[in-house]
C-alpha cells in the first residue's frame, strides 16, 4: 500500500466552478500536509501548509485536514484558467525528521 | 520566485556522460533535497542532506551521487548516463526537521540523446 494515495484525474471544471480534490494516507504519525501546484515542468509551488488537524484558509483555497479519516483535501473557490496546473499533495511526520511523501498529482484543466 | 535556485536550467547529453546539477537552498534553510520527475510521473526522492551531513536516502541510484557543502549549496552528480535518466530534477529546501514546509527549486531539465 502506497504511503500517500491520490486520484490522478484528470479534471475538467467550467470557470467558477468549486473544485475538489483529495488525497488519503495510510501512517497516522503523519503531521504535516501540504498542497503544491505544479505548472507544465515548472517547479512544484507550496499553496497550503497546516499542521495536525483543521482547516486553513487563504483567499480562494482552502485545505482541510481530517487525521481520524486520514484524508486531506483542498478546496479551489470561483476556480480560474489561470488554476489549470497539477495539484499535489505532501506529508510528512515528526518522528522521521522531515522525509516527505507525495501523492502523484492531479491534472486540473478550468474552462473559460 | 521560492529561493531555491537551480542550475543549469536544461542540460542536454549523451549516454555515458557525466553531469553535476547544483543548487543553492533558500536563505537560512539547511536540509536540501533532490527529486526526480521523469515525463507524465510523479515525484521520486533521491536524497537529503542537512547542514552538511546525508540524512535520508531514497531511490537514488549508485551512478548517482550528492553532496552538500559549507556553504549549504548542494550538487547532485549523475554519471553513466542512459536514455532512462532524461528527467526533471527538482531541489528543495526546509529550515531542517520538524518545519513541515518544503519549497521547490524551478529544476533542472537533463535530456540524454
Amino acid at each position: 500500500q502506497k504511503e500517500v494515495e491520490q486520484d490522478p484525474g484528470p479534471l475538467s471544471v467550467p470557470e467558477g466552478a468549486i473544485v475538489s480534490l483529495n488525497c488519503t494516507y495510510s501512517n497516522s504519525a503523519f503531521q504535516y500536509f501540504m498542497w503544491y501546484r505544479q505548472y507544465s515542468r515548472k517547479g512544484p509551488e507550496l499553496l497550503m501548509y497546516t499542521y495536525s488537524s483543521g482547516n486553513k484558509e487563504d483567499g480562494r483555497f482552502t485545505a482541510q485536514v481530517d487525521k481520524s479519516s486520514k484524508y486531506i483535501s483542498l478546496f479551489i473557490r470561483d476556480s480560474q484558467p489561470s488554476d489549470s496546473a497539477t495539484y499535489l499533495c505532501a506529508m510528512s511526520a515528526e518522528y522521521n525528521g522531515n522525509q516527505f511523501y507525495f501523492g502523484t498529482g492531479t491534472s486540473l484543466t478550468v474552462i473559460p | 520566485d521560492s529561493g531555491v535556485t537551480q542550475t543549469p536550467k536544461h542540460l542536454i547529453t549523451a549516454t555515458g556522460q557525466r553531469v553535476t546539477l547544483r543548487c543553492s537552498p533558500r536563505s537560512g534553510d539547511l536540509s536540501v533535497y533532490w527529486y526526480q520527475q521523469s515525463l507524465d510521473q510523479g515525484l521520486q526522492f533521491l536524497i537529503q542532506y542537512y547542514n552538511g551531513e546525508e540524512r535520508a536516502k531514497g531511490n537514488i541510484l549508485e551512478r548517482f551521487s550528492a553532496q552538500q557543502f559549507p556553504d549549504l549549496h548542494s550538487e547532485l552528480n549523475l554519471s553513466s548516463l542512459e536514455l532512462g535518466d532524461s528527467a526533471l530534477y527538482f531541489c528543495a529546501s526546509d529550515r531542517g526537521p520538524n518545519t513541515g514546509e518544503l519549497f521547490f527549486g524551478e529544476g533542472s531539465r537533463l535530456t540524454v540523446l
